[in-house]
């Protein structure tokens, strides 16, 4: 069975600071994938990275970057010099390699206080 | 990514009835889900959508309550029948296209029973 966990349920930061929302996973696939999405407060999710299992290279896109290290069953994201923008639910998601089931873990509610 | 549109966007029922929410994406895509967001809570796939035949339902949602149409590859419908105020969620459908292991979600569906 597949599991995500997201421990921080709640996290208010104030603009500009730097913010980490963790995420750590359970699976029993050699291959999966890895997701992070966006729920804005309009309630569509957008999708924001998908990193494959064997690949542990940490990306940065713009004030985003993702952290997988695959020793500590972790995928971490920062946000850094947060905006008022990035106030969101976030969730980290996993499937495996050729499944269609996406679990999802519980969100991380963010408040960016301007 | 493709680009996907739900109807209604939002809508407040009374109990006992039922509502179809509509789901469209301007591509072919190999798959079709359909979720349901509770109030505060994160995503529970309901069921996949296959073209041509009856929607594969997860466990603890029922055609009867649930029905699901997917008469071609970029159209699905689901039907929220005999509602009660428990059914007030957000209801999403995603979209999968083949060669990926990427959801997309469309702007979701915001549902109010009263």
């Amino acid at each position: 069975a597949q599991k995500v966990t997201q421990a921080q349920t709640e996290i208010s930061v104030v603009e500009k600071e730097d913010v980490t929302l963790d995420c750590v996973y359970e699976t029993r696939d050699t291959t999966y994938y890895l997701f992070w999405y966006k729920q804005p407060p309009s309630g569509e999710l957008v999708f924001l990275i998908r990193r494959n299992s064997f690949d542990e290279q940490n990306e940065i896109s713009g004030r985003y970057s993702w952290n997988f290290q695959k020793s500590t069953s972790s995928f971490n994201f920062t946000i850094t010099a947060s905006q008022v923008v990035d106030s969101a639910v976030y969730f980290c998601a996993l499937t495996g390699a050729g499944s269609y089931q996406l679990t999802f873990g519980k969100g991380t509610k963010l408040s960016v206080i301007p | 990514s493709a680009v996907i549109s739900q109807k209604p966007s939002r809508d407040i029922c009374q109990r006992g009835t039922s509502l179809t929410i509509q789901c469209q994406v301007d591509s072919q895509v190999t798959m079709m889900f359909w979720y349901r967001q509770q109030p505060g809570q994160s995503l529970t796939l309901i069921a996949t959508a296959n073209q041509g035949s009856e929607a594969t339902y997860e466990s603890g949602f029922v055609i009867d309550k649930f029905p699901i149409s997917r008469p071609n590859l970029t159209f699905s419908t689901l039907t929220v029948s005999n509602m009660s105020p428990e059914d007030s969620s957000i209801y999403l459908c995603s979209v999968k296209t083949s060669g990926t292991d990427t959801q997309y979600f469309g702007p979701g569906t915001r549902l109010t029973v009263l």
